[in-house]
């Protein structure tokens, strides 16, 4: 399986908002509510933002949100901060584990 | 509170053979699946493997099946990944990640343990 596509990277100013797609397929992203979000910085345990599609564990500030339509699933955060920069990967199961490509985020 | 720590990265020659470690605390280890999952330098993360909680039923990625094995030690809180036959695309940071009970999200990380495979 192929891995699932992301944009490579996005950018925003501090306050701004960006939205992050993951697009996957009908057996995977479209079929379950199974995606979750991280935010990985180098050299750091990756981080679990989203999970369930929508649902923000204890302690992400709810300036992160998930959404899905179809086959595309998408992060948004608002409000940008400069912490926030990083890399951010979506992860599907759909009977296998699929991350996406990653996405650099820029806060200029 | 939870922690996963990895160990036992370092260079190994082609065709060489590494086990990592990750032991985990702050939890009742034998009640989780624990994965492993890569980042070859310069690429995205990538799903290696899993485990259940008793060791009885492991996953695959097709490009490390038949080469690399999962295991885990409950008493000691620990997995294990055994890599054999080990390539220069198998240069990556490792990382162990607990599963979530009841869906399918990975919600603690370790840090990470580098294996460069290299002459």
């Amino acid at each position: 399986q192929s891995a699932l596509t992301q944009p490579r990277s996005v950018s925003g100013s501090p306050g701004q908002s960006v939205t992050i797609s993951c697009t996957g397929t009908s057996a995977d992203v479209g079929a379950y509510k199974y995606v979750s979000w991280y935010q990985h910085h180098a050299g750091t345990a990756p981080k679990l933002i989203i999970y369930d599609v929508t649902k923000r564990p204890s302690g992400v500030p709810d300036r992160f949100s998930g959404s899905k339509s179809g086959n595309t699933a998408s992060l948004a955060i608002s409000g940008l901060q400069a912490d926030d920069e990083g890399d951010y990967y979506c992860l599907s199961y759909g009977g296998s584990w699929l991350f996406g490509g990653g996405t650099k985020l820029t806060v200029l | 509170e939870v922690q996963v720590v990895e160990s036992g990265g370092g260079l190994v020659q082609p065709g060489g053979s590494l086990r990592l470690s990750c032991t985990a605390s702050g939890f009742t280890f034998s009640n989780f699946w624990m994965q492993w999952v890569r980042q070859a330098p310069g690429e995205g993360l990538v799903w290696v493997s899993r485990i259940n909680g008793d060791g009885s039923s492991t996953n695959y990625a097709d490009f490390v099946k038949g080469r690399f094995t999962f295991s885990r030690d409950n008493a000691k809180n620990t997995v294990y990944l055994q890599m054999n036959s080990l390539r220069g695309e198998d240069t990556a940071v490792y990382y162990c990640a607990r599963e979530t009970s009841g869906s399918y999200f990975l919600d603690y990380w370790g840090q990470g343990a580098l294996v460069t495979v290299s002459s």
